[in-house]
């Protein structure tokens, strides 16, 4: 089945850089489109970037563009997202989730289980 | 900017009534590019309902997504247990490319 492993989060200061990662399994890596989507504590749902099943487009919201950069590495059934200049804004549960369709962005049809990331001084 | 909006915010219900919840777009959402998702307390959001009206792989017949344009809906026809949860629409394909409602809460009255 379906497997999204989350790892990377921590409590880091504000305006320092963290890496998350997130590895697939259970299906072709390679075939999909991959997104980060984040939850602050108590909070809704915010996207977060998007990466195209062979890496060539990303794209991000406002609110994290200049400052994340998502990637992946298909040959290890890995997707990344590298966080830099955090802000206390930042914080929250961190998600990675996998795109059903190729093409534009879409909807979510499977989710790992998060990595909490605090961003605290 | 598709901004949405879900009411209520709050929906206090008992096991085996129907429930109706409402996501409204600040623009007409493009091909009824509308998902649905549960999310329990304590775990991830998993999907529900896409395109709108489209149930995802497993999903119980009793979650039903309808509407278009501007104005969606996901009836729960009879409320399980396990149907208390929080619930969100996102939208797809929109400017910006993807955004969620506030969501719902479905608690037990």
């Amino acid at each position: 089945q379906v497997q999204l492993v989350e790892s990377g989060g921590g409590v880091v200061q504000p305006g320092r850089s963290l890496r998350l990662s997130c590895a697939g399994s259970g299906f072709i890596f390679s075939n999909y489109a991959m997104h980060w989507v984040r939850q602050a504590p108590g909070k809704g749902l915010e996207w977060v970037a998007v990466i195209s099943h062979d890496g060539g487009i990303s794209l991000y919201p406002e609110s994290v563009k200049g400052r994340f950069t998502i990637s992946r590495d298909n040959s290890k059934n890995t997707l990344s997202l590298q966080m830099n200049s955090l802000r206390a804004e930042d914080s929250a549960v961190y998600y990675c989730a996998r795109d059903p369709i190729q093409g534009a962005p879409d909807y979510f049809d499977s989710w790992g289980q998060g990595t909490l990331v605090t961003v605290s001084s | 900017e598709i901004v949405l909006t879900q009411s209520p915010g709050t929906l206090s219900l008992s096991p085996g009534e129907r429930a109706s919840l409402s996501c409204r777009a600040s623009q007409s959402i493009s091909s009824s590019y509308l998902a649905w998702y549960q999310q329990r307390r304590g775990q991830a959001p998993r999907l529900l309902i896409y395109g709108a009206y489209s149930r995802a792989t497993g999903i119980p017949e009793r979650f039903s997504g309808s509407g278009s344009g501007t104005d969606y809906t996901l009836t729960i026809s009879r409320l399980e247990p396990e149907d208390f949860a929080v619930y969100y629409c996102q939208q797809y394909g929109g400017s910006p490319l993807i955004t969620f409602g506030p969501g719902t809460k479905v608690d037990i009255k």
